[in-house]
């Protein structure tokens, strides 16, 4: 099946820094979505993004499908930005009929 | 509009004993999975559903699990008998129809098992 590797596994930063979250797999997608899980366990919805680049306020993401990687940007961060950011994919290829995750990059933000 | 609901959100049992969950998807989502998430892992599909229909079932553990979407909205995951190593956190999700994998897929809160 497809395989999901993401970096940073663990990323400490000071509130108002910038960072850059990487997600790369192995195969072809028709879906790529950025998720973030808060302490409580909620995955949130950041972006579906299987091509091209999107923004939503201080947070944006890039995919690249030709060169099978996607790029989480988080601007001017924030403590509540803390938390499990995941990569997921959904291998076109005829893979798991579901969405395929990486391991997720644990965020921390300190005031 | 409201998001994808579960039920109970934590449960402790006893191992041997059974346990269901329960979840109902975004009105109007005709696909409906369930995940399992352990502890520093990312989420891994169990099952999924294209209304009423089991369309890929072949990560579920048989053996133990169950699942069922009976008229094509709520769903329920049976475990009996449950063992330590099912403490988990079980995800649903769901999506409009799945041609393709392309659409967004929207998840619940989960609900957190121990197995003691």
């Amino acid at each position: 099946g497809i395989q999901v590797e993401q970096s940073p596994p663990d990323l400490i930063l000071q509130e108002g820094a910038n960072s850059t979250l990487r997600c790369n797999f192995s195969d072809s997608v028709n879906n790529l979505q950025w998720f973030h899980q808060n302490p409580w366990g909620q995955l949130i919805n950041l972006f579906y993004i299987p091509s091209g680049t999107k923004q939503n306020g201080r947070l944006s993401a890039t995919t690249v499908a030709t060169e099978r990687y996607s790029l989480l940007y988080i601007s001017s961060s924030q403590t509540t930005d803390s938390g499990v950011y995941f990569c997921a994919v959904y291998d076109s290829g005829g893979g798991a009929d579901g969405l395929t995750f990486g391991k997720g990059t644990h965020l921390i933000i300190q005031p | 509009e409201a998001g994808v609901v579960q039920s109970p959100r934590y449960k402790i049992i006893e191992k041997k004993q059974p346990v269901a969950f329960w979840c109902n998807p975004i009105s109007g989502h005709n696909t409906l999975y369930w995940y399992r998430q352990n502890l520093g892992q990312g989420p891994e599909l169990l099952i999924r559903y294209e209304n009423e229909e089991a369309v890929d079932d072949s990560q579920l553990p048989k053996d133990r699990f169950s699942a069922e979407r009976l008229k094509g909205v709520d769903s329920t995951l049976k475990i009996q008998p449950a063992e330590l190593g099912d403490s988990a956190v079980y995800l649903c999700a769901s999506s409009l129809r799945s041609w393709g994998g392309g659409h967004e897929q929207f998840f619940g809160p989960g609900t957190r098992l121990t197995v003691l």
